[in-house]
């Protein structure tokens, strides 16, 4: 069984300042872990993803998540919000089994940023 | 190169009718999920399909909720007798086989289709 905890369904922060969105999973397998963003009226589109190999996983557009198996935790982080960040942020994870398998989604994090 | 496309991109339908949502996955993706986003109930997993093997249907909702995939390329997602719950967006998603040169598990998602049941 696997699932995954986002601790804030919404953070606001201004621009130019660090963003934290936080995750917790429980899996029964050495889990694979991703974040996903969805833009409003857009698909969903992988961030970042960790598959048990460096804990600090870099991303896309300046984002990054480090896995910390003591504290189950994949906390999603980034220096300085953009006013262009602001989207849904989704925390997931699948069993690393090697094979294709169904994704469980965390219920997102609304990420506002202001000026 | 071609993403994952959805038709339509929104069906409004009468209680009682049936729909069907098509999905074509990127090509050469083995594997291809249906998920459902609704409001309250986050994005859940319904139906996935992996080469020719059984596909795992552990996500369905009801009996209502079937899907079919043909020549292991498109898939169709069929909800019979409409309810008013089952208003949501119904994503798609496909993926290459394990070993294949994406990241491993990446699933590449399409646009989705919004279903509006009156």
């Amino acid at each position: 069984a696997q699932s995954v905890t986002q601790l804030d369904s919404h953070v606001s922060v201004s621009e130019g300042t660090p963003v934290l969105l936080r995750c917790n999973y429980s899996s029964s397998y050495s889990p694979s872990l991703f974040w996903y963003v969805q833009h409003p009226n857009k698909g969903l589109q992988l961030l970042l993803k960790y598959t048990s190999a460096a804990t600090l996983v870099k991303g896309i557009n300046g984002f990054e998540a480090e896995f910390k198996k003591s504290e189950t935790s994949f906390h999603l982080t980034k220096p300085s919000a953009h006013m262009s960040d602001a989207a849904e942020y989704f925390c997931v994870v699948s069993p690393n089994t090697g094979t294709a398998s169904k994704l469980t989604f965390g219920t997102g994090t609304r990420l506002q940023v202001t000026l | 190169g071609a993403g994952v496309s959805q038709s339509p991109s929104n069906k409004v339908t009468e209680k009682g009718k049936d729909v069907e949502l098509r999905c074509d996955p990127i090509s050469g993706h083995t594997a291809l999920y249906w998920y459902r986003q609704s409001l309250g109930q986050g994005l859940e997993f319904l139906i996935y399909f992996q080469g020719n093997s059984a596909p795992d249907k552990s996500g369905l909702p009801s009996d209502r909720f079937s899907a079919e995939r043909t020549g292991g390329s498109v898939s169709t997602l069929t909800i019979q007798r409409t309810q008013q719950e089952d208003s949501a967006v119904y994503l798609c998603a496909s993926s290459l086989p394990a070993g294949g040169l994406a990241f491993h598990n990446e699933q590449f998602f399409g646009p989705g289709t919004r279903l509006t049941v009156l």
